[in-house]
């Protein structure tokens, strides 16, 4: 079970906006920010959000993340259908002292 | 653009050692730490530890508490290189191995390599 709490599947229609939280505690999200990775079937992850809310170059706009507290958010504000993938946040922990990641977040688009 | 290039599949019985590496191009290979993280079949992603490849002779290294005394992290700088050894492998150890620049600005992950541990 992981420290960082998502839920494990999400879904939505093409178009229609969906969030993925992503849930700790004052030793990890309240004081470090976070990552989002994308993993699409059979791949590596890749890099989708670094400090809580910024894009990586390539990255479309429609991603966004935010995080409030210890909080985190991913949404999509026009899911497509090759949005279908697995969502991974992620982020230091400083009375662990190592790297944590959400137990992922699958995306299915009906 | 940054590359990370692992190592082929093993195949590799109980109690054996894996040594999966991960050649590194397109960057200053001693300005960022290099992370592994394994992901179990079907399973979500697991943090192993670090390796800082600018930290001394052998490198500074941090191991999450579950790997501690069965993992090893090492670079080769002059190949720019690292390294990830697992002993007394079981079949719990069966997973994809990434190696990665993590919780950066611009992360880049390894493809993986597929370490089956079966007798």
């Amino acid at each position: 079970q992981s420290v960082l709490t998502q839920p494990p599947s999400a879904s939505g229609t093409p178009g229609q906006r969906v969030t993925i939280s992503c849930s700790g505690s004052s030793s990890n999200i309240g004081s470090n920010t976070v990552n989002w990775y994308q993993q699409l079937p059979g791949t590596a992850p890749k890099l989708l959000i670094y400090n809580n809310n910024r894009r990586p170059s390539g990255v479309p706009d429609r991603f966004s993340g935010s995080r409030s507290g210890t909080s985190a958010s991913l949404a999509f504000s026009g899911l497509q259908s090759e949005d279908e993938a697995d969502y991974y946040c992620a982020t230091w922990d400083d009375s662990l002292n190592a790297v944590l990641f959400g137990g992922g977040t699958k995306l299915t688009v009906l | 653009q940054v590359q990370l290039v692992q190592s082929g599949p093993e195949v590799k019985k109980p109690g054996a050692s894996v040594k999966v590496s991960c050649k590194t191009s397109q960057y200053t290979f001693t300005a960022y730490y290099i992370h592994w993280v394994r992901q179990a079949p079907g399973q979500g992603l697991e943090w192993m530890g670090w390796m800082n490849p600018n930290s001394g002779d052998s490198g500074g290294t941090k191991y999450a508490q579950k790997f501690q005394g069965r993992v090893t992290m090492t670079r080769d700088t002059s190949i720019r290189t690292a390294y990830m050894e697992l002993s007394r492998l079981t079949s719990h150890d069966t997973a994809v191995y990434y190696c990665a620049r993590l919780l950066g600005t611009d992360d880049s992950w390894g493809q993986g390599t597929l370490v089956t541990v079966s007798s």
